[in-house]
């Protein structure tokens, strides 16, 4: 039973444009979600994170929005540039303080 | 560099084998997570430690175990090892407990049993 959800396993953005990746969640138990971004041969690095009493949270090129009632958050990116090639991961805590990430999306930026 | 260092960095090894996977977490840190990542599964999260102590079990198999010593380094034991334990394995750490704290990631230690 996958508790997070990262449907788009791959994602193609023309440099300069917009980036959204998605997220689903099932748990409505979950009150704080984090994305990590990953390059090969490195572990995780931490993104950006929002917490279930905000619908947004914004750094940079990067803002998150969260809908508790569709259960959905997404990651924009905007503008993509090539170093944000990567994948993406979304993860997901409450209190028992397990975090729960979800299989990823792999962004490719085009130039 | 996240602070978080692992060892080996890589570890081939038979079927049937034990290995232990070694974690340093960030200075400071007391709080240390394992994950395994396989080709077709997300980051799974298998056990956390906090302060030498379990503190948080996800799905992590009876043939695997951990503990967090007292300099706070943490090693990950895994025994009879099958062909489906091929996988990136990642150790975080975080200042005090997750939910709200970052984890700092190190770089995983990929094992191949054959």
């Amino acid at each position: 039973d996958q508790q997070v959800k990262q449907n788009s396993p791959s994602l193609s953005v023309q440099e300069g444009r917009i980036s959204i990746l998605n997220c689903d969640y099932t748990n409505s138990m979950f009150d704080y979600f984090l994305w990590y971004k990953k390059y090969p041969a490195e572990g995780p690095t931490f993104l950006i994170s929002i917490s279930s009493i905000k619908d947004k949270n914004e750094d940079g090129r990067f803002t998150v929005f969260l809908n508790k009632s569709a259960k959905h958050l997404s990651l924009h990116i905007v503008p993509s540039q090539p170093g944000d090639s990567a994948v993406y991961f979304c993860a997901a805590s409450g209190r028992d303080d397990k975090i729960i990430f979800g299989k990823g999306t792999r962004l490719h930026i085009l130039p | 560099d996240s602070g978080v260092t692992q060892t080996p960095k890589h570890l081939i090894t038979a079927t049937g084998q034990r290995v232990t996977l070694r974690c340093s977490p960030r200075s400071g840190d007391l709080s240390v997570y394992w994950y395994q990542q396989s080709l077709d599964q997300g980051l799974q999260f298998l056990i956390q430690y906090y302060n030498g102590e379990e503190r948080a079990k996800g799905n992590i198999l009876e043939r695997f175990s951990a503990q967090q010593f007292p300099d706070l380094h943490s090693e990950l034991n895994l025994s009879s090892l099958e062909l489906g334990d091929s996988a990136l394995y990642f150790c975080a750490s975080s200042p005090f407990l997750a939910g709200e704290e970052t984890q700092y990631f190190g770089p995983g230690t990929r094992l191949l049993v054959l």
